[in-house]
């Protein structure tokens, strides 16, 4: 069964930082380009950021740039996403999820893990 | 990278169709035939329905179909079932790698 469950969501301090994790199954990880969408509360889905097969390239949203890294581990089929001087705007569900073989839309998705910036 | 724009909400009867746009710009949905969309049921992570414009993945009943003219493309699920009011999102690939998401819009059944 193709799989992705993410960890790392907590509550974090304005400015703070925090790593999500996403550990991937049930395909061949390092085929796939993979990404992070979010879901403020109440809110609508937002693309974060994309990484290709081998991490040699990633692009982000403009609200993200610069604060935020997304990385991949193909040996341990994980994927991360590094976030940096966090604000409450950043407060949301993390989704991580696959790109379909051929790219450009995303076929499979995890259950979440939940960011929340609060001081 | 401006959201697409959905209508917030849609409604129709069962057994009836309902059709959603998803309008961009020539950078996004009029420039690239990759345009998907997703449903979503309260406090489920999304589910891909359409992708490239209007091909349906496995186990997508065919009552679901997408098209696009120009900058807008759309959706229209036909027979509707109890089981489709959910919220309901475009997607596309747009100019430097970006990607833009819709506003999403909620469908109801009548």
């Amino acid at each position: 069964e193709v799989q992705l469950v993410e960890s790392g969501g907590v509550v974090v301090q304005p400015g703070g930082s925090l790593r999500l994790s996403c550990a991937a199954s049930g395909f061949d990880f390092d085929d796939h380009t993979m990404h992070w969408v979010r879901q403020g509360p109440g809110k609508g889905l937002e693309w974060v950021s994309l990484i290709n097969w081998d991490g040699s390239s990633t692009y982000y949203a403009d609200s993200v740039k610069g604060r935020f890294t997304i990385s991949r581990d193909n040996n341990k089929k994980s994927l991360y996403l590094q976030m940096n001087s966090l604000g409450t705007d950043d407060t949301a569900l993390y989704y991580c999820t696959k790109d379909g073989l051929l790219g450009f839309h995303l076929d499979v998705w995890g259950q979440g893990t939940t960011v929340i910036v609060s001081s | 990278q401006s959201a697409l724009t959905q209508p917030p909400s849609a409604s129709a009867s069962p057994g009836q169709s309902v059709t959603i746009s998803c309008t961009g710009a020539s950078s996004d949905v009029g420039a690239y035939n990759y345009v998907s969309w997703y449903q979503q049921h309260p406090g489920k992570a999304p589910k891909l329905m359409i992708y490239e414009v209007n091909k349906r993945p496995s186990g997508v009943p065919d009552r679901f179909s997408g098209s696009k003219s120009g900058n807008t493309a759309s959706l229209t699920v036909s027979g509707l079932q109890p089981e489709d009011e959910a919220d309901y999102y475009c997607f596309s690939f747009a100019d430097n790698h970006n990607y833009v998401f819709g506003t999403g819009t909620k469908v109801t059944i009548l």
